[in-house]
């Protein structure tokens, strides 16, 4: 199973709401990743986990909140989003992050919409 | 200057042609390389992955490291309308902050 798997594929919400973004995967991999990617663009990486723990943030605003329950599980936490940023949210796992082999796995992602 | 160059396209080519695509990049740290390629609203799927110099080849697709002049390539034999996509460039350092670095993306489409 090389599949990560996110919900939900679609999400339009306001500026004022709260939702969350949900990443799994069973490859036994122990970095997980947040990249946002806006349309033509590459992806922006915005956080990492490496077992479990935050290892990388980018500058991200609080507005944007990880979690990583557990190995498996990546959740990316959302409130008082602005309309700019509006984009394809993805997520990515690799084996781990202290190799030097870092083929990332990418889920197909949450487009969301913010109004 | 970006540290990873790529053509945006895009390229158009009929179906059956041979596709080179190429990334320049700046960081001699640079050590590891990888070809994704990503269909519209879907996440990159990774191709091709690759450590130094020379070339590595799986079924139609060959991907060419040349670290001296800092220069990638993927090249796809006998090109299908299913491989237009955006394919992506990516290369990771062997020291310090080892998080990908992206180009920016040649958007591919091959004619019917």
């Amino acid at each position: 199973d090389t599949e990560v798997t996110q919900t939900p594929k679609h999400l339009v919400m306001g500026m004022t709401n709260k939702k969350s973004l949900k990443c799994e995967q069973h490859m036994g991999h122990r970095a997980m990743y947040w990249y946002k990617q806006k349309a033509k663009k590459p992806p922006e990486l915005m956080f990492v986990y490496s077992y479990e723990k935050l290892s990388i943030n980018e500058s991200v605003p609080s507005r944007f909140s990880p979690e990583c329950p557990n190995s498996s599980l990546l959740n990316l936490h959302l409130h008082a989003l602005q309309p700019e940023d509006s984009a394809l949210y993805l997520c990515a796992s690799s084996q781990d992050t202290g190799t030097l082999d870092e083929k990332l796995f990418f889920g197909s992602g949450t487009q969301l919409s913010v109004l | 200057q970006k540290e990873v160059e790529q053509d945006p396209g895009p390229l158009s080519v009929p179906e059956g042609a041979i596709v080179s695509l190429n990334c320049t990049y700046s960081n001699s740290a640079f050590q590891y390389f990888m070809w994704y390629r990503q269909y519209s609203r879907k996440g990159p799927e990774l191709l091709m992955y690759t450590y130094s110099s020379g070339n590595k080849e799986d079924g139609r697709f060959t991907a060419q490291v040349d670290k001296s002049s800092k220069y990638i390539s993927l090249f796809i034999r006998d090109s299908q309308p299913s491989d237009s996509a955006t394919y992506l460039c990516a290369m990771s350092a062997k020291t310090g902050r080892r998080a990908l670095t992206f180009g920016s993306g040649t958007r591919l489409q091959v004619q019917p």
